[in-house]
């Protein structure tokens, strides 16, 4: 199946410092690639929708400057969390939806745990 | 608005047991229903369910789906204490970037 590489698997940080985070689709383009944020024990919460060559779509709620995503090519799509706080601690993934007309499913990277202290 | 509720959100059974965990949703273009299980990294998938009545089965997991009363349920038998993890349950949009809503997960612990 396609695979999506994601990394750093973890990070810490000081306060103040920026912090990214890239994801990479291995042997598929991907036009579209979803940021989630996970805290302990709760479910996946999408952040945005980054978009190849266009702007990403933001959910509602989340900071487009803390958290800018950019999909220059069909191959990469990065996050970065700018000027980290320790509330930013989180697990952060990356999906790319389902290939094809075939029903395939999401794939997702391995996810990044940043720690900011 | 879409959504997508799972219950219960935590369950602790015994080694041996047999479990159901419960998925419905409203979701406008419907494309297909996902299981996810999650551990300490990023989910892995189950089952794609798209069609109702159709029982996908791997192993000692099975699901299956009801688009009339818009709902899903995930069976695990004989449960094993390496079934413990969150169980995700997803509804993927018939839009064009296959956008996914996410329950809330039920959290599973299977004791020895």
């Amino acid at each position: 199946g396609a695979v999506v590489s994601q990394h750093p698997s973890w990070v810490i940080c000081k306060s103040g410092t920026s912090v990214k985070i890239e994801c990479r689709s291995l042997d598929f383009q991907a036009t579209t690639m979803f940021w989630y944020r996970q805290f302990p024990k709760q479910s996946l919460m999408l952040m945005a929708t980054s978009n190849e060559g266009s702007k990403a779509t933001y959910e509602q709620g989340v900071e487009k400057d803390k958290f800018l995503i950019n999909h220059a090519s069909l191959t990469l799509s990065t996050l970065t969390v700018t000027s980290a706080h320790p509330e930013d601690s989180s697990f952060y993934i990356c999906s790319a939806p389902g290939q094809g007309v075939a029903n395939t499913e999401a794939f997702f990277g391995q996810g990044t745990r940043l720690t900011v202290v | 608005e879409d959504k997508v509720v799972q219950s219960p959100l935590s369950l602790v059974v015994h080694e041996g047991d047999t479990v159901t965990l419960n998925c419905s949703y409203e979701v406008t273009n419907f494309r297909s229903l996902l299981w996810y299980k999650q551990e300490k990294k990023a989910p892995t998938f189950l089952f794609m369910l798209t069609s109702s009545g159709i029982e996908k089965k791997s192993g000692r997991l099975s699901s299956i789906l009801d688009k009339k009363e818009l709902f899903s349920i995930l069976n695990i038998t004989a449960t094993q204490t390496g079934d413990s993890a969150i169980y995700l349950c997803a509804v993927e949009k018939q839009t064009g970037n296959r956008k996914l809503i996410w329950g809330l997960g039920t959290s599973l612990a299977v004791n020895p």
